[in-house]
């Protein structure tokens, strides 16, 4: 079974551009998240999908983060435009039902540096 | 709110030593929680999680934790350290109940094993 795969493995851009990252979770797990940790700092919770519905997003930075998840399936979260601050790598992971059932699983993370 | 706290950014065993990586947390209700490792250029593993059964928790790779309430600790241990444990460990730190788990983390630590 493929595990939790994310897309690009690393992405080196300027302030002030535009980056996509995507994730792909493990098929037919509805819940899809995304974290971040900065150089040096905790792991962050960003947001949380319930299939294509984003059921929490108390972590995203600001405005300049948008997540979707159209139909359900992978996801992608786009930095426009990108700050310095925003370097990090970004973790995605993926799990099915609640509780402690759940357990997430989580992809190698894309590695983000904005120059 | 919760919180995670894990004592040492660093810790270097010999081959064949205890590894002990401390961590303590705070929750206002009771908690799941986790250890995670990531290897180099790989996203994370989970290494075992408590989820109010047994306090004792067995996970992968030897490793096992003990959920201690009056302490608020989870420390990780294993009995004998293998060239192959040198990665980076994270504690975590999830609400307990039927609802999903918004994962907080710890800022990591990282272990060395010397031959």
């Amino acid at each position: 079974e493929a595990g939790v795969t994310q897309f690009p493995s690393h992405s080196v851009i300027e302030k002030g551009q535009t980056v996509t990252l995507r994730c792909d979770p493990i098929s037919g797990h509805d819940n899809l998240y995304w974290y971040r940790r900065v150089m040096g700092k905790e792991i962050k919770f960003l947001l949380h999908f319930v299939k294509e519905s984003k059921q929490d997003e108390s972590g995203m930075p600001n405005n300049r983060f948008l997540a979707e998840r159209t139909g359900g399936t992978y996801s992608t979260l786009k930095v426009q435009p990108a700050e310095l601050e925003d370097s990090g790598v970004y973790f995605c992971a993926s799990s099915q039902g609640t509780g402690h059932r759940e357990t997430q699983y989580f992809g190698p993370g894309t590695r983000l540096l904005v120059l | 709110a919760q919180s995670v706290t894990q004592l040492g950014s660093h810790v270097s065993v010999s081959e064949g030593a205890l590894v002990l990586l401390r961590c303590n947390y705070s929750s206002s209700v009771p908690p799941y929680l986790f250890w995670y490792v990531q290897y180099p250029n790989q996203g994370l593993q989970l290494l075992l999680k408590y989820t109010s059964a047994a306090t004792l928790v067995k996970g992968i790779n030897g490793f096992e934790a003990e959920f201690k309430k009056s302490e608020t600790s989870f420390h990780l241990t294993k009995p004998s350290a293998h060239m192959s444990d040198a990665a980076e460990y994270f504690c975590a730190v999830s609400e307990s109940g039927g609802g999903y788990q918004k994962v907080t983390f710890g800022i990591g630590t990282k272990l060395q094993v010397i031959p």
